[in-house]
């Protein structure tokens, strides 16, 4: 398993204002993707980072809103721009694991509540 | 495109009374389900990872098993502690991506 921080927990933001959450993995890792959990929902696909190329969005989500950098085997950061109330929601990190094959693990989250 | 069910949306047990969750599930091509455990304010808890039909794990008191089209985790004589959501997620033979279900809300009462 890969022991994983996100940073800052939790944040109140003012509207159209933009916030940067950063996660570190404990070990390198390949894949990194972001997640949005509304309340009371499932998990929604947010964008999968690679380290070297660009991440690869979901649809509904655009780079302009939510620019992700991927510098290293070992962080990744999601900015949420222009943030409005509809933004308020848990911002997961997770990374796929080795052991088990295939498997993905997550982080604390991080959440996010727009006034 | 893949899909994920799950059933019930939520179920209230007594501490101690057994009970099972559904994932019901639609892919092109199993590479993997996956059953997660999420408790209010956290990230997802890695609970077990299943490959193939037939194939069965076991932590604690629960247990999850695989058929070709649907997973379940079985849970036996649960307690208070066991309260969380559970979380259902596939993954496909042909993308890089994680498809989730909606969740089962587990209550245990004691």
């Amino acid at each position: 398993s890969a022991v994983i921080s996100q940073k800052p927990s939790r944040d109140i933001c003012q509207r159209g204002t933009s916030l940067t959450i950063q996660c570190q993995v404990d070990s390198q890792v390949t894949m990194m993707f972001w997640y949005r959990q509304q309340p009371g929902q499932s998990l929604t696909l947010i964008a999968t980072a690679n380290q070297g190329s660009e991440a690869t969005y979901e649809s509904g989500f655009v780079i302009d809103k939510f620019p992700i950098s991927r510098p290293n085997l070992t962080f990744s950061t999601l900015t949420v721009s222009n943030m409005s109330p509809e933004d308020s929601s848990i911002y997961l990190c997770s990374v796929e694991g080795t052991a088990p094959r295939e498997t993905q693990y997550f982080g604390p989250g991080t959440r996010l509540l727009v006034l | 495109e893949d899909q994920v069910t799950q059933s019930p949306e939520a179920l209230r047990l007594q501490e101690g009374e057994s009970s099972s969750l559904n994932c019901s599930y639609t892919v092109s091509g199993l590479r993997g389900l996956f059953w997660y455990r999420q408790d209010p304010g956290k990230g997802p808890e890695f609970l077990f990872t299943l490959y193939s039909a037939g194939e069965e794990k076991e932590k604690e008191r629960l247990k999850a098993t695989l058929t070709k089209k649907e997973s379940f985790l079985h849970i036996t004589a649960p307690k208070p502690e066991d309260s969380a959501t559970y979380l259902c997620a596939v993954r496909d033979n042909y993308g890089q991506n994680f498809v989730f279900g909606p969740g089962t809300r587990l209550s245990v009462l004691p």
